[in-house]
Formats: C-alpha cells, structure tokens, sequence
C-alpha cells in the first residue's frame, strides 16, 4: 500500500534556527516529491518538487534532499522566520497509469519570537 | 494569490439544509480537483474532473455531487450533510490529469461546519 508518513507531526523552534523535516514514503513505482506549505486558512502551496534524479534542490531558505534508495527526503529551514509557521506536506507521485498522489499527514511548524 | 478561488470561505449549515460550495480558477487548467481535509489526517481525494469528464470518483457518499459545466469552474453540491463531514474543502486545478510534474494550485478552501 502506498504510505507518506512524516515526523515530527508538530514542532515549535525559535524565530533564527534551522529545522528540518522529514518524509518516508512507500510509494512504488516512484516518480516524483513535492513539498507543499500550507498557511492557516489557506490552501497548499508548491515550495518544491524532486524526481528520481535529484538529490538536493533549494528554494530560498528552504533545501529539499531526496533519497530514492531509502524512499526518505527532508526539508531543511535555515534561518526561520515567523513567516514559516506553516504545516508543510510532502506528496509523492507514483510513476504508473494513474499517476495518482498519496499525501503525508504534514508537519506543523510554529516559529516563535 | 494561487488564481484558484472559493465561495464561501466558512460555512455552517443544519443537517438537512442543502448548500453548494464553488471554485473558480482563472489559469487556463483542464483538471480541477475537490479534496476533504480533516484535522490531523492527510488531504483525501474527493474528485476529478479532466476537460469537464469526472475521472475519479474515490468512495465519496452520494450526499456530496460535484459539477463541473465548464474547464474553469468546479462547484460541490451539499445535502443531508453528517456532523463527521465538517473539515475544510479544498479545490485545485492543474494543466491536465496525467502530467508527471503537473503542479496543483489549490484555494484557499471552504471552512464548512455541520452542526
């Protein structure tokens, strides 16, 4: 059965400090990760997406690493700001007919002054 | 913003008043999508639409009908809802179902009650 499990399911850091998220999929045949943000009170929005392939793409303060062979990936926050207190999603899509997606359960993040 | 709007933003209805949800996506996509998000539990898949065909259906109870009449508007008709069917509803659109990198842009989503 395909499965996104991400840890932690909440955390609090302060405003300056790195962070890192994780993500374990089973998802099989893979094809590709994305990382999604999700403000309070708003949809998810696209920070990121890794295929097979690659192993580390950044976007601004966040860096997503992808490890096909251990089905793992991370998201790493440098810096935080107030601004990224968010739930964050990791979806995986799978490489057969439907393409279908599986979504994680997120991570809530909250940043505090 | 994402280009994918929703009316209304928070909505409580009775269990046997019928209500419909509606999106709008002004970015030219061919597939638009409902999913359900519950508290603590990952997005569920409700429905998709690829060039106005629905194209999956995943187990959702009949008191839930979606209709899509054209590429850009999606809506979600209510009925008899069940106080468990409260969450936040979610539309999206992207490019086409099928695409391997095909990003979903989602609303900002429906708060719905049920009391």
């Amino acid at each position: 059965k395909n499965q996104v499990e991400q840890s932690p399911q909440s955390l609090i850091i302060l405003e300056g400090k790195n962070c890192t998220l994780q993500c374990n999929y089973t998802v099989s045949p893979f094809s590709n990760l994305r990382w999604y943000k999700q403000d309070t009170g708003r949809g998810p929005v696209s920070l990121t997406i890794m295929t097979f392939s690659e192993n580390t793409k950044s976007n601004g303060r966040y860096t997503a690493t992808l490890d096909a062979d251990t089905k793992q990936s991370s998201l790493h926050i440098t810096a935080s700001q107030l601004s990224d207190s968010a739930s964050y999603i990791c979806v995986v899509r799978n490489n057969n007919a439907g393409n279908m997606l599986t979504f994680g359960g997120g991570t809530r993040l909250m940043v505090k002054p | 913003e994402t280009g994918v709007t929703q009316t209304p933003r928070h909505l409580v209805m009775g269990m046997t008043n019928k209500k419909s949800l509606k999106c709008e996506q002004h970015l030219g996509h061919n597939a638009m999508y409902w999913y359900k998000q519950s508290a603590k539990k990952p997005l569920e898949l409700m429905f998709v639409y690829n060039f106005k065909e629905q194209t999956e259906n995943n187990s959702v109870p009949s008191r839930f009908s979606p209709e899509c009449p054209n590429s850009s508007h999606l809506f979600l008709h209510l009925h008899t809802l069940q106080p468990e069917d409260s969450a936040l509803y979610l539309c999206a659109s992207s490019q086409e179902v099928g695409l391997r990198t095909d990003t979903q842009y989602f609303g900002p989503g429906t708060r719905l009650t049920v009391l």
